[in-house]
């Protein structure tokens, strides 16, 4: 049982380049979350889902998509990577009645 | 705006000692409320949680007191211990509205001091 994993764990992207980053699940869970961390600041939610085929937008959902095609995978699209999309990325998720929300270790990304 | 806060960037406490890490929030619809612990290079781990209908929620050395009037919570570990040194971040949901949305404070680094 793995949990959630993301990938990558680091980054480095040039301005206007685009990249996907991976979550997967085996926790069977419905909901999962994508947030961003910036220094010295609470995560903030960029996506959600609740189910396969589910996703709605978070607080900062500009710059960014998602696709839920799986239970298990719910990856997050960067188009035209910006400087202010520097972040550490996590991915999270739950069942449903839960409100334990179980995160992965990150993905660090630069964007220069 | 801020809905939840956590007003204390850093603590430091000796080993032995009582915690203290507070957290107060403005949204008079949150009705549950979370405490995430997080390591360097780690993601936040799930510590303990209470409900709007409770005023304390006790697991082990830890502690969570929720005084509504006050919109304010704090999390108490005793007897603090090295290990604990990590961010700590409150968090808050509106249960009422079927969200399981959670709302996060910016953190309160906690350092234990052998």
């Amino acid at each position: 049982n793995a949990g959630v994993t993301q990938t990558p764990k680091f980054r480095i992207l040039k301005i206007g380049q685009s990249m996907t980053l991976q979550c997967t699940q085996d926790m069977n869970h419905n909901y999962m979350y994508w947030y961003r961390q910036d220094p010295g600041m609470g995560l903030k939610l960029i996506y959600y889902s609740v189910g396969a085929g589910i996703t709605d937008k978070g607080e900062v959902p500009n710059g960014y998509n998602v696709s839920r095609s799986t239970t298990e995978d719910f990856p997050l699209r960067l188009e035209l990577a910006a400087p202010s999309q520097t972040s550490v990325y996590f991915c999270a998720s739950h069942r449903g009645g839960s409100y334990e929300q179980y995160f992965g270790p990150g993905t660090r990304l630069t964007v220069t | 705006d801020q809905q939840v806060k956590q007003n204390s960037p850093s603590l430091s406490v000796q080993e032995g000692r009582i915690s203290i890490l507070n957290c107060d929030y403005t949204n008079s619809m949150f009705d549950y409320f979370l405490w995430y612990k997080k390591y360097p290079a780690e993601g936040p781990t799930f510590l303990i949680s209470i409900s709007s209908i409770k005023d304390k929620n006790e697991d082990g050395r830890f502690t969570v007191f929720l005084n509504k009037s006050a919109k304010h919570l704090s999390l108490h570990i005793v007897p603090s211990q090295p290990g604990d040194s990590a961010v700590y971040f409150c968090a808050a949901s509106n249960y009422g509205a079927g969200s399981y949305q959670l709302t996060f404070g910016k953190g309160t680094k906690l350092s234990v001091i052998p």
